[in-house]
């Protein structure tokens, strides 16, 4: 079975500091990208960083750029992110997500990618 | 950034009807748009990729068509389990962004 685990979700001040971990099991981890999609209680999901699947390729949504970082451990099929100096308003469920390509009936030409596997969620609260 | 932009915000439909969510993106993404349905306490899960391609495994009663910056879901003889949220999001380039959601509720 395809699947995303995440931990390392919790309480903390703001100013504090978490790591995510995000394990992936039934699937090739190191031939896809992968990402990070947070969600706030009652709102839209919101993208929050891309990594490639060699993880020389990354990028970052402006509102977290500079305070979060996102690794991977291909040889442990584990995906991190490394919250720092959070804010009120990171507050959210955090998804690790696997980003897949679609093509053509050739193979060769892209449709699209989207994430067609998801983790279970982890909840970050930043609260004093 | 790309903005998506979702209609309506909530929907009421009985069992049976057929209904329509649409999704304007505020330029083009060509045909860069999946669509997601999310039930509460759960992850999100893609029905649609590519505008208008149906993922493995989710019925054919959900069709998806556009291209550029105009795009529709439409779902045929609703079903008791299809009452949830509704995603588009974008995929053309980063940072990826979604659609505020589309509610669809049981009348």
């Amino acid at each position: 079975e395809v699947q995303l685990v995440e931990s390392g979700g919790g309480l903390v001040q703001p100013g504090g500091s978490l790591r995510l971990s995000c394990e992936g099991s039934g699937f090739i981890f190191n031939n896809f990208w992968m990402h990070w999609v947070r969600q706030a209680p009652g709102k839209g999901p919101v993208w929050v960083s891309r990594i490639s699947s060699d993880g020389r390729s990354i990028t970052y949504a402006d509102s977290v750029k500079g305070r979060f970082t996102v690794s991977r451990d291909n040889a442990k099929n584990t995906l991190y992110l490394q919250m720092d100096s959070l804010r009120a308003e990171d507050t959210a469920v955090y998804y690790c997500v696997r980003d897949k390509y679609f093509y053509d009936s050739s193979g060769f030409r892209l449709l699209s990618d989207a994430f067609d596997v998801w983790g279970q969620g982890t909840l970050v609260t930043v609260s004093s | 950034d790309i903005q998506m932009t979702q209609s309506p915000s909530s929907l009421s439909a009985s069992v049976g009807d057929r209904v329509t969510i649409t999704c304007r993106a505020s330029q083009t993404v060509n045909s860069y748009l999946n669509w997601y349905q999310q039930k509460p306490g759960k992850a999100p899960k893609v029905l649609i990729y590519a505008a208008s391609n149906l993922q493995s495994g989710v019925p054919s009663r959900f069709s998806g068509s556009g291209s550029g910056t105009d795009f529709t879901l439409t779902i045929s003889n609703l079903q008791p389990e299809d009452f949830a949220t509704y995603f588009c999001q974008q995929s053309h380039s980063t940072p990826y962004t979604f659609g505020q959601g589309t509610k669809l509720e049981i009348k």
